[in-house]
């Protein structure tokens, strides 16, 4: 089975310094990976994927993540974080194919906390 | 405008009192999907949906219900909730599996008292 690990559950920045948070996977096969951000009160949103070529992809909003294969690893990234990224973050993973029978499975979160 | 809508935003209930929240998505997609998120877990997947009648358990099913008569909607029936299920609820649809991109409902908070 599936599984995501984030490590960091709390991170808590001041603007316009660097962000990376953690994001590990198991799964045998070919994966797509994911990460979604929750906006205090508000639903998920798609902030980037990765399904092939490419390890290092970008997203909305200046962020980016790299998909390290020999790690299971899809950390996320952002040179220079804002106020308004204070979120909650997710990572999650499924079955490359596009025929993965609604298995998405997420990590357990990381709250970001950004200080003006 | 794309969109997953799921009513009711919040709801207050007493234990063993049937409830239905009720998620609808405009978009013609084909996979549908509950989850449950908790402090410190994450979401969780309840059930998913492949298709209209088409419909199997994630990774916490217990206490919960579903179908899906309709393509657009995918209601979570919970036959006699308990406190254990006081959480917050979000419905996701995607047009082609989860390969593609899940659209995610506004959300509903539940408590049982």
């Amino acid at each position: 089975a599936q599984s995501v690990s984030q490590h960091n559950h709390h991170v808590i920045l001041s603007e316009a310094a660097s962000l990376e948070l953690g994001c590990n996977y198991s799964y045998g096969g070919t994966v797509n990976l994911f990460w979604y951000v929750q906006y205090p009160g508000q639903h998920l949103q798609l902030l980037l994927k990765y399904f092939s070529g490419d390890p290092l992809v970008k997203g909305i909003k200046g962020f980016e993540a790299e998909f390290i294969k020999s790690k299971f690893s899809f950390n996320l990234r952002k040179p220079s974080v804002q106020w308004s990224d204070t979120a909650e973050y997710f990572c999650a993973v499924t079955e490359a194919g596009g025929t993965s029978y609604g298995k998405l499975t997420f990590g357990q979160g990381t709250i970001l906390t950004v200080h003006p | 405008e794309a969109q997953v809508t799921q009513n009711p935003r919040y709801l207050i209930t007493v234990t063993g009192k049937k409830l239905t929240v009720t998620c609808s998505q405009n978009m013609n997609h084909e996979y549908m999907s509950w989850y449950r998120q908790d402090p410190g877990l994450g979401l969780r997947q309840i059930y998913y949906s492949m298709n209209v009648e088409v419909t199997d358990k994630g990774d916490v099913p217990e206490g919960y219900k579903v179908s899906r008569k309709e393509k657009r909607n995918f209601p979570l029936i919970l036959e006699s909730p308990s406190p254990n299920q006081t959480s917050l609820y979000f419905c996701a649809s995607s047009s082609q599996g989860w390969g593609t991109e899940a659209f995610f409902g506004q959300g509903t908070r539940l408590t049982v008292v």
